[in-house]
């Protein structure tokens, strides 16, 4: 049963860069045809997708957040990562990795992580 | 982008009941549309992919259709459990999208 679980502070001032990690278990995140996926869920509101990467390091952003946001892979330590930088009150937002399945749906997903910004 | 219009926003019913949530995308996206049921504080569910197909373990009451660029998901004989928020999402191409979420409330 594959696990994804996201880690990194859950505090951040504005204009400073956002910094997530999601470490996959029960499998390897190098295994497959699987993309990973960053979302983030504003207080009350809908989903929004951030981005996805490849485990060849090959990667697409919504392009809502392109000019800020890098997504990273490390297989050795089955992580990816997300950091958007120049944060500001708006990314304020619980922020959740999962894997994106072979019908490109969101099929295993960490538990999220809150995020806020603020000085 | 496309744009994902889920309705209704909000929806009351009773144990029992059947209900129907639709989702109408903006452009074709073939059978691209996935369902997510989302309980409180919890992070979304995958139930549905390829607008019918049900994700092993999700229970028979829930069933997905599609007819052109509109999609349904249907959940018969509602569960208390069930009342919770749903959204679909389309799978056609990046940027992925969903729609505005459905909540299913007790009437």
């Amino acid at each position: 049963q594959v696990q994804l679980q996201e880690s990194g502070p859950g505090l951040v001032k504005p204009s400073q860069t956002l910094s997530l990690t999601c470490t996959v278990s029960g499998g390897s995140i190098n295994s497959g045809s699987y993309f990973w996926s960053w979302f983030r869920q504003p207080a009350g509101r809908g989903l929004e997708w951030i981005g996805r990467i490849y485990a060849s390091g090959s990667t697409n952003y919504n392009p809502s957040l392109n000019s800020r946001v890098t997504i990273s892979i490390d297989t050795s330590k089955n992580q990816f990562s997300l950091k958007l930088s120049s944060v500001t009150a708006a990314d304020t937002a619980v922020y959740y990795c999962a894997r994106v399945g072979t019908s490109f749906d969101f099929d295993y997903w960490g538990q999220g992580t809150l995020v806020t910004v603020s000085s | 982008d496309i744009q994902m219009t889920q309705s209704p926003s909000s929806l009351s019913a009773s144990v029992g009941d059947r209900v129907i949530i639709t989702c109408r995308a903006s452009q074709s996206i073939t059978s691209s549309l996935n369902w997510y049921q989302q309980k409180p504080g919890k992070a979304p569910k995958h139930l549905i992919s390829a607008a019918s197909t049900l994700r092993s373990g999700v229970p028979s009451r829930f069933t997905g259709s599609r007819s052109g660029t509109d999609f349904t998901l249907t959940i018969s004989s509602l569960q208390p459990e069930d009342f919770v928020i749903y959204y679909c999402q389309q799978s056609y191409s990046p940027p992925y999208t969903f729609g505005q979420g459905t909540k299913l409330e007790i009437k």
